[in-house]
C-alpha cells in the first residue's frame, strides 16, 4: 500500500530560524512529488520535483528529492511569521497524488 | 478570474439530507479530482475524472456520486448525509493525469457540516 510520512508533525520556531521538513514515501510507479503550503484555505503550490538531486528554489524556500532513498526535504531559511502554515508533500503514482498528513509550522515573532 | 471555483463555500445541513457541491475550472485542464480533508488536515482522494471518464474511485461510500458533464465541470452529490461526512471538500484539477508530472490547482474548498 502507498505510504507517505511527514516529520515532524509540528514545529514551533522563532523568526529568523531555519527549518527542515521531511517527507518519506513508498509509492508504486512513482512519477513526481509536490510540496504545498496550506494556511486557512486551499493548499497553494510550492514545488514539483521529478529528478533526484536537483534543488528547486523559490526565495527562502528550497526543496530536493532523493529517489533512491525515497524522501524529499523542504527547507525554509530566515523564517517569518507568514510562513506559519501546514506544509504538505504529495508523491504521485500513476493516477493520483497521495498526500501526507502534513507538518504544522508555527513561527513566533 | 478564479481558476478552480467551488460552490457553495459553506454548507450546513441535517443528517439524512441530500446535497450537491459544484466545481468548475477554466484552466483547460483535462483531469479533475475530489478530495476530502478531515479535521486533522489529512487530504484523501475520493474521485478523479479525465476528460469526463472516471479513472479513480477510491473506497468511498456509494452515497457519494460524482458527475462530470464535461471536462470543465465535476460535481459531487451526497445522499443521506451522515455526521461523519462533515469535512472540507476540495476540488482540484491538473493539465493531465499525475503520471505526466503535472501539479494540482485546488479550489477554495467547501466546508460541509452535518448536524
Amino acid at each position: 500500500e502507498d505510504k507517505v510520512v511527514q516529520s515532524p508533525l509540528s514545529l514551533v520556531v522563532h523568526e529568523g530560524d531555519t527549518v527542515t521538513l521531511n517527507c518519506s514515501y513508498e509509492v508504486t510507479n512513482f512519477r513526481s512529488l509536490l510540496w504545498y503550503k496550506q494556511e486557512k484555505k486551499a493548499p497553494t503550490f510550492l514545488f514539483m520535483l521529478t529528478s533526484s538531486g536537483i534543488e528547486k528554489k523559490s526565495g527562502r524556500l528550497s526543496s530536493i528529492l532523493d529517489k533512491k532513498e525515497l524522501f524529499s526535504i523542504l527547507n525554509i531559511t530566515a523564517t517569518q511569521t507568514g510562513d506559519s502554515a501546514v506544509y504538505l508533500c504529495a508523491p504521485s503514482g500513476t493516477y493520483k497524488y497521495i498526500f501526507g498528513t502534513g507538518t504544522r509550522l508555527k513561527v513566533l515573532a | 478570474d478564479t481558476a478552480v471555483s467551488q460552490t457553495p463555500k459553506y454548507l450546513v445541513t441535517q443528517m439524512g439530507n441530500d446535497k450537491s457541491i459544484k466545481c468548475e475550472q477554466n484552466l483547460g485542464h483535462d483531469t479533475m479530482y475530489w478530495y476530502k480533508q478531515d479535521s486533522k488536515k489529512f487530504l484523501k482522494i475520493m474521485f478523479s475524472y479525465n476528460n469526463k471518464e472516471l479513472i479513480i474511485n477510491e473506497t468511498v461510500p456509494n452515497r457519494f456520486s460524482p458527475k462530470s458533464p464535461d471536462k470543465a465541470h465535476l460535481n459531487l452529490h451526497i445522499n443521506s448525509l451522515e455526521l461523519g461526512d462533515s469535512a472540507v471538500y476540495f476540488c482540484a484539477s491538473s493539465l493531465r493525469t499525475p503520471g505526466t508530472g503535472d501539479g494540482y490547482t485546488f479550489g477554495s474548498g467547501t466546508r460541509l457540516t452535518v448536524v
